[in-house]
C-alpha cells in the first residue's frame, strides 16, 4: 500500500511566480491535511480538506493561499506571486476519515519549495 | 487541544532503551496522546497512540499515568536510524483534528 506521495519535491521558483503543490493520499484515504514548515521552525497546520470540500482553513493565510481537493486527483496547495518568505517545506498529511480508531493521520515526504 | 512540554533534547546510547518524558497535565478526558517523529527534513513519522492504557507496536510502547498528567514513549532498543525529533502531541481522536506540533524533543543516539 503506497504510502502518502507529493510532488515535486523541490521546487525552485522566482518571485512573482506561481507555486503548485501536489498531494496524492494513501489509497482509501479520503481525508488531506497541508503542514507548512518554515526554516528552523516547527510544522504549523495550513488547511483541511475532504473530497470537492475546504473544511477548516484556520491556518491559511489570507492572500496568495489555496487548496483544492477535486473529486479526481491529487489535492493541489497554490501559492501565487510567491515571496521569499514562502520558502519552506510543505507536508502534506491524509487520513481515512470517519472518525473512530482510524483517523491518523499520515505524512508525505514533503515539497521543499525555495524562491528566489 | 492540550498543551504539552517535553525537553528540548536528549542523548542516549546505541542499543540502550531510550524513554521520551512528555506532561500533559491539562490533557481532558477525550484527549489520546500521539507520538510522532521527524528524522532530519522528511515528513513526520507515525509511532504510536494511546488515551489511558499502556500500549505497544513493533516501532516504541507508550506508557500512560493513571492521573493521564504524563506519559513516556520508549524506544527499547535505539539505534543510529533513531536520531530525530519527537513530538508529544495531544488531541481529540477525531476526524479533521489538526496535529498541533511543539518543539519536540531532539534526540541523538550515540554510538
Amino acid at each position: 500500500n503506497a504510502g502518502v506521495m507529493q510532488n515535486p519535491r523541490h521546487l525552485v521558483r522566482r518571485r512573482g511566480q506561481e507555486a503548485r503543490l501536489r498531494c496524492s493520499p494513501m489509497k482509501g484515504h479520503s481525508h488531506v491535511y497541508w503542514y507548512r514548515q518554515l526554516p528552523e521552525e516547527g510544522l504549523k497546520f495550513m488547511v483541511y480538506l475532504q473530497k470537492e470540500n475546504i473544511i477548516d482553513e484556520s491556518g491559511m493565510p489570507k492572500e496568495r493561499f489555496s487548496a483544492e481537493f477535486p473529486k479526481e486527483g491529487p489535492s493541489i496547495l497554490r501559492i501565487q506571486q510567491v515571496v521569499r518568505g514562502d520558502s519552506a517545506a510543505y507536508f502534506c498529511a491524509s487520513s481515512p476519515g470517519g472518525g473512530g480508531s482510524t483517523d491518523t493521520q499520515y505524512f508525505g515526504p514533503g515539497t521543499r519549495l525555495t524562491v528566489l | 487541544d492540550a498543551k504539552t512540554t517535553q525537553p528540548t533534547s536528549m542523548d542516549c546510547a546505541e542499543g540502550r532503551a531510550a524513554n521520551l518524558p512528555c506532561n500533559h497535565s491539562t490533557i481532558s478526558g477525550n484527549e489520546y496522546v500521539y507520538w510522532y517523529r521527524q528524522i532530519h527534513s522528511q515528513g513526520p513519522q507515525y509511532i504510536i497512540h494511546g488515551l489511558k492504557n499502556n500500549e505497544t507496536n513493533e516501532m516504541a510502547s507508550l506508557i500512560i499515568t493513571e492521573d493521564r498528567k504524563s506519559s513516556t514513549l520508549i524506544l527499547p532498543h535505539a539505534t543510529l536510524r533513531d536520531t530525530a525529533v519527537y513530538y508529544c502531541i495531544v488531541r481529540v481522536r477525531a476526524a479533521g483534528n489538526k496535529l498541533t506540533f511543539g518543539g519536540g524533543t531532539r534526540v541523538l543516539v550515540k554510538p
